[in-house]
């Protein structure tokens, strides 16, 4: 069965710092994976996604995401933190038919 | 500028009433998506259309209701059958069959019981 898991469901950290949020995922055949984020009371925003290539994904926003295949992850990080970024984070997944699986979200808090 | 437009922001239902959900969208986009949003749960799929007048049940289909008559429209129907409606719902839309493309999503509507 195809499943993603997003095994914190807060992440605190301090602005300036790094930050990660993890994501795993448990599928067949090749993954295509996705981040998206989520303000108060909004659908979700596109971050980034892995299709192909490179396992260092960048972007929007500073934020970058790596593919880990043998551990089946899709962390998403960022070097230096912004209180801004305080928001509910999705990790998603597809196989086929544009059917997606997400993640039940990590809030990020980032303190002053 | 290209989007999903989800209406009414905020919508009530009576014990025993059905509601409609609106969601439209101009990204001439083929397959469009309605999940519910629970706290602690992530979204689930309740219904998704990928062609006009094609639809199929997701995860949690039992007490909705859609229709898939215009590209560009798909409104989800909550039906008294479904007795713990209150969620945040959640239009998307995407370019059908193509794994690379994200989904794009409205902001969602909030519906309580009165």
């Amino acid at each position: 069965a195809q499943s993603v898991a997003q095994p914190e469901d807060q992440v605190n950290v301090a602005e300036g710092n790094p930050l990660t949020v993890k994501c795993t995922y448990s599928v067949s055949g090749n993954p295509y994976l996705f981040w998206y984020v989520q303000y108060p009371n909004r659908g979700l925003q596109f971050l980034l996604k892995y299709i192909t290539g490179d396992n260092l994904v960048k972007g929007s926003y500073g934020f970058e995401a790596e593919f880990n295949k043998s551990q089946t992850s899709f962390h998403l990080k960022k070097p230096s933190a912004l209180v801004s970024d305080s928001a509910l984070y999705f990790c998603a997944v597809t196989y086929n038919f544009n059917k997606f699986y997400f993640g039940s979200g990590t809030k990020l808090n980032v303190k002053p | 500028d290209g989007g999903i437009t989800q209406s009414p922001k905020y919508l009530f239902r009576k014990e025993g009433q059905n509601v409609t959900l609106s969601c439209e969208q101009n990204l001439n986009h083929d397959a469009m998506y309605w999940y519910r949003q629970d706290p602690g749960q992530g979204l689930r799929l309740i219904y998704y259309s990928q062609i006009v007048n094609d639809f199929q049940k997701g995860d949690i289909a039992e007490g909705y209701s859609v229709s898939r008559e215009k590209k560009e429209s798909f409104p989800l129907t909550v039906t008294s059958a479904q007795k713990n409606p209150t969620a945040f719902y959640l239009c998307a839309s995407s370019v059908r069959d193509n794994r690379n493309q994200p989904q794009h999503f409205g902001d969602g509507t909030r519906l309580s019981i009165l």
